[in-house]
């Protein structure tokens, strides 16, 4: 178990729809990241939050939005989903850099949201 | 932007062959990491290496950090059954981005 817990587990939904993939990190990481696997496309980054402020982003479509709250809890919200949508979900946690503001560190991993657009 | 560029795609091997996988990023990087996903699973932290020219080593698994910090691999000696599954290398720059990842089978 790495502590990071994303639900639901499995969504499925039809094309138009919006959906929210909600991610709960490790106690104490202030870092979250969401990632976008679909078959032969590897971990694709979307979005990445550091303390309740979006530090990077990815290949995030302007459907996709994120969030991190106060409580550290990260949202990715879908909306007019595509069939090319579905995909696995993850979301990822890290600790507070260690070397500074480049130094990603060691990230885990939740078990993913499988979102199937039909 | 980033791009981090990983090969072979895919790996077959006999049980007792060694493995490795390449990873190149298009940045020099502040560190990089190595990850693997089982079939079924989420991908898990190996390694990060941080200084340039590293090398680590676990066990049977040998990663090293290119002197430039711009490429890594991962060498996997006398593989087994258990090494099944897909490595992803990760470079460090603000992002972590992920390359496509390399799958290997193994042949018991």
């Amino acid at each position: 178990d790495s502590g990071v817990t994303q639900t639901p587990k499995h969504l499925i939904t039809a094309t138009g729809q919006r959906v929210t993939l909600r991610c709960s990190p490790r106690s104490g990481d202030l870092s979250v990241y969401w990632y976008q696997q679909s078959l032969d496309q590897g971990l694709q980054f979307l979005i990445q939050y550091y303390n309740g402020e979006e530090r990077a982003k990815g290949n995030i479509l302007e459907r996709f939005s994120a969030q991190q709250f106060p409580d550290l809890h990260s949202e990715l919200n879908l909306s007019s989903l595509e069939l090319g949508d579905s995909a696995l979900y993850f979301c990822a946690s890290s600790a507070p850099f260690g070397q500074g503001p480049l130094m990603n560190t060691e990230a885990f991993f939740g078990q993913g949201t499988r979102l199937t657009v039909v | 932007g980033q791009q981090v560029m990983q090969i072979p795609q895919y790996q077959h091997v006999q049980e007792g062959e060694d493995f490795t996988t390449y990873c190149n990023s298009s940045t020099t990087l502040s560190n990089i990491q190595w990850y693997k996903q089982r079939p079924g699973g989420h991908p898990v932290f190996l390694i990060q290496l941080v200084k340039s020219g590293e090398v680590k080593k676990q066990k049977r698994l040998t990663f090293q950090f290119g002197e430039a910090k711009k490429n890594s691999s991962l060498h996997i000696t006398a593989t087994q059954t258990t090494d099944v599954g897909t490595y992803f290398c990760a470079g460090s720059n603000y992002k972590l981005t992920f390359g496509k990842g390399t799958l290997l089978t193994v042949n018991p």
